[in-house]
């Protein structure tokens, strides 16, 4: 069985740092491309970052160089490391397994996610 | 960015009734298009990848269909458990995008 635990969130200022953490359980982490969605209160889903198992890391156009995706293998973690945050950062933020089956790719496995708040 | 929209953005249907959701993409995405389901207060689940493809343990009712620019997504026969919002989402270019939703309610 997957497991996948979101912590981190919280309250946080306009400008200010957020740093949350996945830890991941029941499958091979290291073999695995992992990936943050997010999801502001009430509304849809957005992809933020992916990281492979090797190559390059990818980010969304509304996130980048603001946020850094990261992981260590031999802690079966997967962290996402955010500064400069905004109010439109505010929601909830899913890792997620980022699986490619037969060349196609979709986000498997999902955890519950942790909220993050952005206001003064 | 690839845009991708739904239709309806919500709909009411009973217990029994077959359900069709579609989603459209703004240009051609060949087979690469996921669908999730996402129950109130919950996270989303995987439901069906690469059009058609049913992921592990969820039920036959469930059917995904369309390539290029338009698919569909089809209940058989709804279920009381098949309340919530479903996404589909294209996993042809960066960024992945997902359509708005679609709110199903059980009569």
């Amino acid at each position: 069985q997957v497991y996948l635990v979101e912590s981190g969130g919280g309250l946080v200022k306009p400008g200010g740092s957020l740093r949350l953490s996945c830890a991941a359980s029941g499958f091979l982490f290291s073999d695995s491309s992992m990936a943050w969605i997010r999801q502001a209160p009430g509304k849809g889903l957005e992809w933020l970052s992916s990281i492979p198992t090797d190559g390059t890391i990818s980010y969304a156009d509304s996130v980048k160089g603001r946020f850094t995706i990261s992981r260590d293998n031999a802690k079966n973690s997967l962290f996402l490391q955010m500064h400069s945050l905004r109010a439109e950062d505010t929601g909830f933020y899913y890792c997620a397994t980022d699986i490619t089956v037969a060349g196609y790719t979709a986000f498997h496995n999902w955890g519950q996610g942790t909220l993050v708040t952005v206001s003064s | 960015d690839i845009q991708m929209t739904q239709s309806p953005s919500s709909l009411s249907a009973s217990v029994g009734d077959r359900v069709t959701i579609t989603c459209r993409a703004r240009q051609t995405i060949s087979t690469y298009l996921n669908w999730y389901h996402q129950k109130p207060g919950r996270a989303p689940e995987l439901l069906i990848y690469a059009t058609s493809s049913l992921r592990g343990g969820v039920p036959s009712r469930f059917r995904g269909s369309g390539s290029g620019t338009d698919f569909t997504l089809t209940i058989s026969s709804l279920q009381p458990e098949d309340f919530g919002i479903y996404y589909c989402q294209q996993s042809y270019s960066s960024p992945r995008t997902f359509g708005q939703g679609t709110r199903v309610e059980i009569k």
